[in-house]
Parts: C-alpha cells; sequence; structure tokens
C-alpha cells in the first residue's frame, strides 16, 4: 500500500467548475505539502500545511491530521489551472510523493 | 535569475554512455536531492545530500552515482546508461524543517 494515495489520478471539468482533490496518507506527519506540476515540467509549491486550512487566491488546501487526509480545491476553475497536482508528506529525512492528479479544464 | 538550475535541460543519449546531469542553487540550502519521474509513477528519489561530506542512497539508487562538489552544486551520473533511464529528472534543494522543497526546471533524458 503506498504511504501517500490521491484520488482521482484524472480529473476534467469546465471552466467555472468547482474542484476537489484528495490525498490521504499512512505516516505521522509534521506537515502537507501540495505542489503543481505544469505541462512544461516545472514543479511549484503551492502550500505548506500543518492543521487547518490555508487559501491562496482561488486555491484552497485543507488537512485532517486525525483522519490522514488533504484536499485541495480549486474554486472557479480556470484553463490555466491544468497541470499535475502533487501531494507530499515528510518522512522523515525526504518527502514522500503521491502520483499525482491530472487536472485538464477545458474553456 | 532562477535559485535551482539543471544542464542540460533535454538529452539524447545512446545505450552505454556515461552521462552527467548537473544542478546548481543559489538559495544557500544545504540539502539537495536528485529525482526521476515516470508516467504513473511519480517522483522517486534517486540520491540525497545534506552537506557536502553526507550523501546518502534513495530508494532507486542502483545505476546511479553522485556527487556534491560544493554546498551549490550536486551531480548525478549515470555510468553506463540504459534505455528504461529514459525520465524525467529533477534536482531539489531545501533547508531545515518539514521539508519544503525547491525544484529546478528538469532534465528530459532520453537512452536510446
Amino acid at each position: 500500500k503506498n504511504e501517500v494515495e490521491q484520488s482521482p489520478q484524472n480529473l476534467t471539468a469546465q471552466e467555472g467548475e468547482f474542484i476537489t482533490i484528495n490525498c490521504s496518507y499512512s505516516v505521522g506527519i509534521s506537515a502537507l505539502h501540495w505542489l503543481q506540476q505544469h505541462p512544461g515540467g516545472g514543479i511549484v509549491s503551492l502550500f505548506m500545511l500543518s492543521s487547518g486550512k490555508k487559501k491562496h487566491g482561488r486555491l484552497i488546501a485543507t488537512i485532517n491530521i486525525q483522519e490522514k487526509h488533504s484536499s485541495l480545491h480549486i474554486t472557479a476553475s480556470h484553463p490555466r489551472d491544468s497541470a499535475v497536482y502533487i501531494c507530499a508528506v515528510p518522512s522523515p529525512d525526504k518527502l514522500i510523493f503521491g502520483t499525482g492528479t491530472r487536472l485538464q479544464v477545458f474553456p | 535569475d532562477a535559485d535551482v538550475t539543471q544542464t542540460p535541460r533535454n538529452r539524447i543519449t545512446k545505450t552505454g554512455k556515461r552521462i552527467m546531469l548537473e544542478c546548481s542553487q543559489t538559495k544557500g540550502h544545504d540539502r539537495m536531492y536528485w529525482y526521476r519521474q515516470d508516467p504513473g509513477l511519480g517522483l522517486r528519489l534517486i540520491y540525497y545530500s545534506f552537506d557536502v561530506k553526507d550523501i546518502n542512497k534513495g530508494e532507486i539508487s542502483d545505476g546511479y552515482s553522485v556527487s556534491r562538489q560544493a554546498q551549490a552544486k550536486f551531480s548525478l551520473s549515470l555510468e553506463s546508461a540504459i534505455p528504461n533511464q529514459t525520465a524525467l529528472y529533477f534536482c531539489a534543494t531545501s533547508g531545515t524543517g518539514a521539508y519544503e522543497q525547491y525544484f529546478g526546471p528538469g532534465t528530459r533524458l532520453t537512452v536510446t
């Protein structure tokens, strides 16, 4: 069983839809990371959170430590949100990555 | 200028050739990492280094070697490239703490 699992693996949406990507993990963590990988390949960090909720623009990340679950929400999705979204947890000297959720948003 | 740079960005090489991928960073971080990414498998750790004298194997180190020439430079070598090493390779750096990592732009390697 993978230590970090994401769902869904693939997601398509129409512009304007509300998007939810889920991440479940089996290890104890101090923080969870959400990253975005653009079609060109570059990877950027979106959020690092250890409790509650964080918001940046149209992106919202939540975490429930007791349930070992995190969600990434995108409100009013736009084609430029099309990317692979990856969650990762530290364990213990390195990050363990989920396999990513590929999101495509169509106009 | 980018904080983490990788060279080359793209490389095509033949089976059996030795190839080196280079990574440089200006973030002043002690920790550096090499990952490979294959479709459907996510990022997998090849090697990581916490300082110049501390180098550790990751989950898929066979067929690879690394050199930490300075705090800012971490190179990955494929001693004798094989086709199943065709992948996208990323270098990353982090400070201490919860390991937020900063990624280079990636090197797309094709072994024919």
